[in-house]
């Protein structure tokens, strides 16, 4: 099993609507969580860091789940420039501070 | 310079040749990391730095790689012998000591071997 599984997608999507990905970790001792952002041929940017009791950031809204070990983000109201690659970004799985990533999952807004 | 810098952006190599592929972190980042990225697939990690030391270099995917931290600053991650699979973005990023600290990626290096 990897440590950090999404569904990879991709996920085509209307302009305007509301996707939401999933994403769940192996490890119960793991201690933060992100979602990063990354465009096409471009390095992986911070999206948003994911908090116990959730929080929003503007149109997105990340949850996490430690009892299921299970982590969600919500786009609503997605614009074409949300048309990019979102990466599940699990910290503290083996050792103090390494950080292991999901394979991410696709999204393609449509006009 | 205010973010991760890598070096070269891109390198271009014979099989066989040895190369090195350098990371200059964010100042006063202590925790340091390098992936692989082939195209069209997700992040692979190679190796993590704690200062200049190695927790986990698990990720190095055989002998012929290696990587090392000099001055709790710059890493350098070096290929000997390569091969075309090794043709990949090789991405740094850097970050503070804690947890829910987040990591800020450099540009990659873009290595291929002909």
């Amino acid at each position: 099993r990897k440590e950090v599984e999404q569904d990879p997608g991709p996920f085509n999507v209307p302009e305007g609507a509301t996707v939401a990905f999933n994403c769940t970790y192996s490890n119960s001792a793991s201690q933060s969580f992100f979602w990063y952002r990354q465009d096409c041929r471009k390095e992986p940017k911070l999206l948003m860091s994911v908090y116990s009791s959730g929080n929003e950031d503007g149109r997105f809204t990340a949850q996490l789940n430690r009892a299921s070990q299970y982590i969600s983000l919500l786009i609503r109201d997605s614009k074409l420039s949300d048309s990019a690659t979102y990466l599940c970004v699990v910290k503290g799985v083996q050792g103090a501070q390494k950080l292991v990533f999901g394979q991410g999952t696709r999204l393609t807004i449509n006009p | 310079g205010a973010g991760v810098s890598q070096s070269p952006s891109n390198k271009v190599t014979e099989k066989g040749k040895d190369v090195e592929l350098r990371c200059d972190p964010i100042s006063g980042h202590t925790a340091l990391y390098w992936y692989r990225q082939s195209l069209g697939q997700g992040l692979e990690f190679l190796i993590y730095f704690q200062g200049n030391s190695a927790p986990d270099k698990s990720g190095l995917p055989s002998d012929r790689f290696s990587a090392e931290r000099t001055g709790g600053s710059v890493s350098t991650l070096t290929i000997q012998r390569t091969q075309q699979e090794d043709s990949a973005v090789y991405l740094c990023a850097s970050s503070l000591e804690g947890v829910g600290t987040e990591a800020f990626f450099g540009q990659g290096t873009r290595l291929t071997v002909v």
